[in-house]
C-alpha cells in the first residue's frame, strides 16, 4: 500500500463544475503539499499546510490531521484548471508524493 | 526571474553514454534535491542536498552521482547510461528539509531518453 493514496486517478468534468480531489497518508507527517502539473511543463506549488484550510482564488485546501486526509477543491472550474494535481506529505527530510489527480476541465 | 533553472531541457542518450544535469537556485536555499518522475510512479527521490558539499542518497541512488561544490547549484550525473534511466528529473529547492515556510521551489523538468 502507498504511504500516499490519492483519489481520483482521473477526473473530467465541465466548465464551472465544483472539484474535489482527496488524498490519505499513512505515515506521521508535519505539512501537506498540493502541487499541480500542466502537461509538459514545470511542477507548481500550490499550497503547504499543516493544519485547517488555506484558500488561494478558486483554489481551497483543507487537511484533517486526526484523519490523515486532505482535500484540494476547485470552484467554478475552468479549462486552464486541467492538469495533474499532487499531494506530498513532508515526512523526516523528505517528500513523499501521490501519484497525482489528473484533472480534465471541458468547455 | 527568481526560481529554480534546469539545464538541459530535453536530451536523448545512446546506452553507456555519460552527462551532467544542472539545476540552479537563484533564493539562496539550503536544501536541494533531484528527482525522477516516471509514468504510475510519482516522483521519486535520487540524492539531496541539505547545504554546500553535502549529498546524500534517496529512494532510488543507483547509476546516478552528485555533486554540490557551490551553494546555488547541484549537479546530477550519469556516468554510464541504461534505458532504465529514461525518465524526467525535477530539481527543487527548499529553506530547510520541511520546507520552511514557502514550501519548495520546482524546475521545469529535463526529460531523458536513454536509446
Amino acid at each position: 500500500k502507498n504511504e500516499v493514496e490519492q483519489s481520483p486517478q482521473n477526473l473530467t468534468a465541465q466548465e464551472g463544475e465544483f472539484i474535489t480531489i482527496n488524498c490519505s497518508y499513512s505515515v506521521g507527517i508535519s505539512a501537506l503539499h498540493w502541487l499541480q502539473q500542466h502537461p509538459g511543463g514545470g511542477i507548481v506549488s500550490l499550497f503547504m499546510l499543516s493544519s485547517g484550510k488555506k484558500k488561494h482564488g478558486r483554489l481551497i485546501a483543507t487537511i484533517n490531521i486526526q484523519e490523515k486526509h486532505s482535500s484540494l477543491h476547485i470552484t467554478a472550474s475552468h479549462p486552464r484548471d486541467s492538469a495533474v494535481y499532487i499531494c506530498a506529505v513532508q515526512g523526516a527530510q523528505k517528500l513523499v508524493f501521490g501519484q497525482g489527480t489528473r484533472l480534465t476541465i471541458n468547455p | 526571474n527568481a526560481g529554480v533553472t534546469q539545464t538541459p531541457k530535453f536530451r536523448v542518450l545512446k546506452t553507456g553514454q555519460s552527462m551532467t544535469l544542472l539545476c540552479a537556485q537563484d533564493m539562496n536555499h539550503e536544501y536541494m534535491y533531484w528527482y525522477r518522475q516516471d509514468p504510475g510512479m510519482g516522483l521519486r527521490l535520487i540524492h539531496y542536498s541539505v547545504g554546500e558539499g553535502t549529498t546524500a542518497k534517496g529512494e532510488v541512488p543507483d547509476g546516478y552521482n552528485v555533486s554540490r561544490l557551490k551553494k546555488q547549484n547541484f549537479l546530477l550525473g550519469l556516468e554510464s547510461a541504461a534505458p532504465s534511466q529514461t525518465s524526467v528529473y525535477f530539481c527543487a529547492s527548499s529553506y530547510s528539509t520541511t520546507g520552511g515556510l514557502y514550501g519548495y521551489t520546482f524546475g521545469s523538468g529535463t526529460r531523458l531518453t536513454v536509446v
